[in-house]
């Protein structure tokens, strides 16, 4: 079944970029829409923004300023990059697969596969 | 945006409990809503979509109902696993909104 896998660096310093990748395995990065989301310590999901695989992007308006979320097919990758990053910015983040599923005479959006997540610190 | 507003906040039950989290929408979402299961340090696993169905592999005792602004989530009998925290998120559009969540604890 797919699997997904965030890497990146685990500590940022203030101002600088965060980057995380995600890597999808047991399935083709060919399809549906991809996903970022994030979760500061003890709070609630935020969702930072999707892609589709064709390329195309939606962000959080509250971040659409600072974030980046491109796809490398060749790799079966889609990456996530953060500028300028502060303390605020200090979360677990998760990557996810959000599947079109059939229902109702229709299709609905559900993030149905998660990465286990990684842990970005921002400080100096 | 789209504001979702989750109650209550927490709740603590037993085992075998019916326990009922409520979920509104800011606006007319249809049934564009999802529920979600999270446990510490875990990522969230999918239990609902589109308000009433049931994600593969998720035990009966799972339900959600509504549509328009208010859902709700019902576990009919709590069991020990069941304990977590709880979130809606709406896919009518993006961005993408999640509830503050809702976390059930143990009595």
């Amino acid at each position: 079944q797919v699997q997904l896998q965030e890497s990146g660096p685990g500590l940022v310093k203030p101002s600088e970029t965060l980057s995380l990748t995600c890597t999808v395995s047991g399935g083709s990065i060919s399809s549906h829409y991809w996903t970022w989301i994030r979760q500061p310590p003890g709070k609630g999901l935020e969702w930072i923004g999707n892609l589709y695989y064709s390329g195309s992007t939606n962000y959080n308006p509250t971040l659409k300023s600072r974030v980046t979320i491109s796809v490398d097919m060749s790799k079966n990758q889609f990456s996530l990059k953060l500028s300028s990053v502060t303390a605020a910015d200090t979360a677990v983040y998760y990557c996810a697969r959000e599947g079109a599923i059939a229902a109702a005479g229709g299709y609905y959006y559900g993030m149905d596969v998660w990465g286990q997540g990684t842990t970005v610190s921002v400080s100096s | 945006d789209i504001q979702m507003t989750q109650s209550p906040s927490s709740l603590s039950a037993s085992v075998g409990d019916r326990v009922t989290i409520t979920c509104r929408a800011s606006q007319n979402i249809s049934t564009y809503l999802n529920w979600y299961q999270q446990k510490p340090g875990k990522a969230p696993k999918l239990l609902i979509y589109a308000a009433s169905n049931l994600q593969s592999g998720v035990p009966s005792r799972f339900s959600g109902s509504g549509s328009g602004t208010d859902f709700t989530l019902t576990i009919s009998t709590l069991q020990l696993e069941d304990f977590a925290t709880y979130y809606c998120q709406q896919s009518y559009n993006t961005p993408r909104t999640f509830g503050q969540g809702t976390k059930v604890e143990i009595k």
